[in-house]
């Protein structure tokens, strides 16, 4: 199983609003709303940020929010702010009960 | 308040086995598919396997590269989980974090350990 594909980096300022992209196939992302997507700032284990494609669990800032349009899941942040500057990773189930991340996206806020 | 707490990591050499262990406390560990992800120095993050509770069969499922070599286990009269590890390679050499699904049945991993350190170098 191949890892998601997301862009190494994304870049934004203060106020804007980005967008992440999460590519696989129909076999995972496209296949399941099962995606999720994780914050992880230096040395700190990964935040949960969005499950489920859309769902922001409780305590997320209503700012960030998730989607998919076939076999493409996309994180959006809007009103991006300082402590945003971190790495951005998202997972899919996939058809053989496993899970795969993406690549990972370093977020920097300029 | 959700806590899990892995141990067991250190240095081994390729070839060798280690037992990571992941004490768990703050809710129901019964009801929790538990999961492990790795994450080697300086890279992503990595999904290990994962042990579904009892009451959907105890199954488990692993990441290509460490069917074979790893077991995950679970003990719900102690609320802790395992990592079985044999036939370690370099490549295995990660930081190892247990997580919990965000709701009974979930995937996705709402909360996490502060990790482990696992190195594999002769």
């Amino acid at each position: 199983q191949s890892a998601l594909t997301q862009p190494a980096s994304v870049s934004g300022s203060p106020g804007q609003s980005i967008t992440i992209s999460c590519t696989g196939t129909s076999s995972d992302v496209g296949g399941y709303n099962y995606v999720s997507w994780y914050q992880q700032h230096p040395g700190k284990a990964p935040k949960l940020m969005i499950y489920d494609v859309y769902n922001r669990p409780s305590g997320v800032s209503n700012r960030f929010s998730g989607s998919k349009s076939g076999n493409t899941a996309s994180l959006t942040i809007s009103g991006l702010q300082a402590e945003d500057e971190a790495d951005y990773y998202c997972c899919s189930y996939t058809g053989s009960s496993t899970e795969v991340f993406g690549t990972g996206t370093k977020v920097t806020v300029l | 308040e959700v806590q899990l707490v892995e141990s067991g990591g250190g240095l081994v050499k390729p070839g060798g086995s280690l037992r990571l262990s992941c004490a768990a406390s703050g809710f129901t560990f019964s009801n929790a598919w538990m999961t492990w992800v790795r994450q080697a120095p300086g890279k992503g993050l990595e999904w290990v396997g994962r042990i579904k509770t009892q009451a959907d069969g105890g199954t488990t499922d692993y990441a290509a590269p460490v069917k074979g070599r790893f077991t995950i286990s679970r003990d719900d009269s102690k609320n802790t989980l395992y990592l079985q590890m044999n036939s370690l390679k370099t490549e295995d050499t990660a930081v190892y974090y247990c997580t919990t699904g965000y709701y009974d049945g979930s995937g996705a991993s709402g909360h996490w350990g502060r990790g482990t350190l696992v190195t594999v170098s002769s």
